[in-house]
């Protein structure tokens, strides 16, 4: 069946760096757009970054451009969020979720915690 | 990309109708249809309700609707019950910005 799963989250010093990634199944996965949503500790959701099916475009919200980089492997069905420079603001749970095209997030994966602290 | 405004918390009985808003600007909600409505319970993923305003996925309840005027769109739950309690968060898409925003997120309690 569907399945969306994170990993590589964990604990990381501040300024330093983390790649997550997320594994895709059970669907045609270069037919959709992929985001990365994350949210802090008892806090809303933020929406990150989105690549589109082919990979060719891609769109970052103003808190990570220039930090965090999404990429994806549809060999792998995969999708990778690189992510540089980080503070203490950038601490939650990270979400990879597929897109209906750019009518919403039909199915989320379970999230990984990163945790940015000295 | 300021976040959408949503009430903090609303409440009802069981049986009973809400409608949570979702207030945004004319840069989003007000100029596209992509709003969308999704329902987290602690601990939980985060699950779409409502895509396009108004669209239900399959599998979902026909008690949970979503609508839009200008610069708001409203999630209206039906026939309250119990397992509704859990928070809600919109979402718009803008084409001019290329962009997502999420809502403050609303608390729902079923008194």
């Amino acid at each position: 069946q569907l399945q969306l799963v994170e990993s590589g989250g964990g604990l990381v010093e501040p300024g330093g760096s983390l790649r997550l990634s997320c594994a895709a199944s059970g669907f045609t996965f270069n037919a959709h757009y992929m985001s990365w949503i994350r949210q802090a500790p008892g806090k809303g959701l933020e929406w990150i970054s989105y690549i589109t099916g082919s990979g060719r475009t891609i769109y970052y919200a103003d808190s990570v451009r220039g930090r965090f980089t999404i990429s994806r492997d549809n060999a792998k069905n995969s999708v990778d969020l690189q992510m540089n420079r980080l503070t203490a603001e950038d601490t939650g749970v990270y979400f990879c979720a597929r897109q209906i095209a750019v009518a919403g997030f039909d199915r989320w994966g379970q999230g990984t915690l990163v945790t940015v602290s000295s | 990309q300021s976040a959408l405004t949503q009430p903090a918390s609303v409440s009802g009985s069981p049986g009973q109708s809400i409608t949570i808003s979702c207030t945004g600007t004319s840069g989003d909600i007000g100029d596209y249809n992509y709003v969308s409505w999704y329902q987290q319970h602690p601990g939980k993923v985060p699950k779409l309700l409502i895509y396009d305003v108004s669209n239900r996925p399959s599998g979902v309840s026909s008690r949970f609707s979503g609508s839009k005027s200008g610069t708001t769109a409203s999630l209206t739950i039906y026939g309250l019950q119990a397992e509704d309690e859990a928070d809600y968060y919109c979402s718009s898409y803008s084409t001019s910005t290329t962009t997502y925003v999420f809502g403050t997120g609303t608390k729902v309690t079923v008194l």
